[in-house]
């Protein structure tokens, strides 16, 4: 059974810093992996989408970087600006069984002015 | 394109109630997922359709719990009879393809049972 965690569960940095958040996922044999944004109270908002046979996507001060052979996905965020301060999901979809997304429990991010 | 829309964006309602959740996903998308959100238990697939078809419905928690996706522009989540623990966040997503592309996600609807 896909299991993905997130680590740190939370995490303060001041304004400019460039930062590293973790996901890991037990089960290698994956279609994608999806970076998401959640700000208090809305909905989820699609940052970035690394497909199985790509290394990394990149959006402007967003890079995020995919190792299946590890289990492991990492979001880099440069040059940190209280705008970014939201929880960020990763969430993966398994080539076993039907498709459907496992998400990890989230890392709070604050960026401090 | 205006998203995915869902109604209401809140709900209250007493324990016994039937409630109604509805959701429109983006035009031209084929996949529907309804998920459920909780401190408690994170973010969880209720159920996911392709092509107005039910794939899977595995997480969806017991007998109370139903969806619907009568077209390609409507489906709605029922929950009947409603329960104090069903209070969570409920959020419908869609995507093009056979469920493994990007998934966008609508607002939510905030539901609280007492």
């Amino acid at each position: 059974k896909q299991e993905v965690t997130q680590i740190p569960a939370a995490l303060s940095v001041p304004e400019g810093e460039n930062l590293v958040l973790n996901c890991s996922f037990t089960d290698s044999a994956i279609y994608n992996l999806q970076w998401f944004r959640q700000d208090p109270g809305k909905g989820l908002t699609s940052l970035l989408l690394i497909q199985s046979s790509q290394r990394e996507q990149t959006s402007g001060r967003l890079n995020a970087s995919l190792d299946k052979s590890s289990g492991r996905s990492t979001l880099y965020i440069a040059a940190s600006q209280p705008g970014d301060s939201a929880t960020y999901l990763c969430a993966v979809i398994t080539t076993s069984g039907t498709y459907k997304y496992i998400f990890g429990t989230g890392t709070r991010l604050k960026v401090l002015a | 394109d205006a998203g995915v829309i869902q109604s209401p964006r809140h709900e209250v309602t007493e324990m016994g109630q039937e409630v109604t959740l509805r959701c429109k996903p983006i035009s031209g998308h084929n996949s529907l997922f309804w998920y459920r959100q909780t401190m408690m238990r994170g973010l969880e697939l209720l159920i996911y359709f392709n092509n107005n078809v039910p794939i899977d419905d595995s997480g969806m928690p017991e007998d109370r719990f139903s969806a619907k996706m009568p077209n390609a522009s409507f489906s709605t989540l029922k929950i009947q009879p409603s329960e104090p623990r069903d209070s969570a966040v409920y959020f419908c997503a869609s995507s093009f393809g056979t469920g493994v592309g990007e998934q966008y996600f609508g607002p939510g609807t905030r539901l609280t049972v007492t």
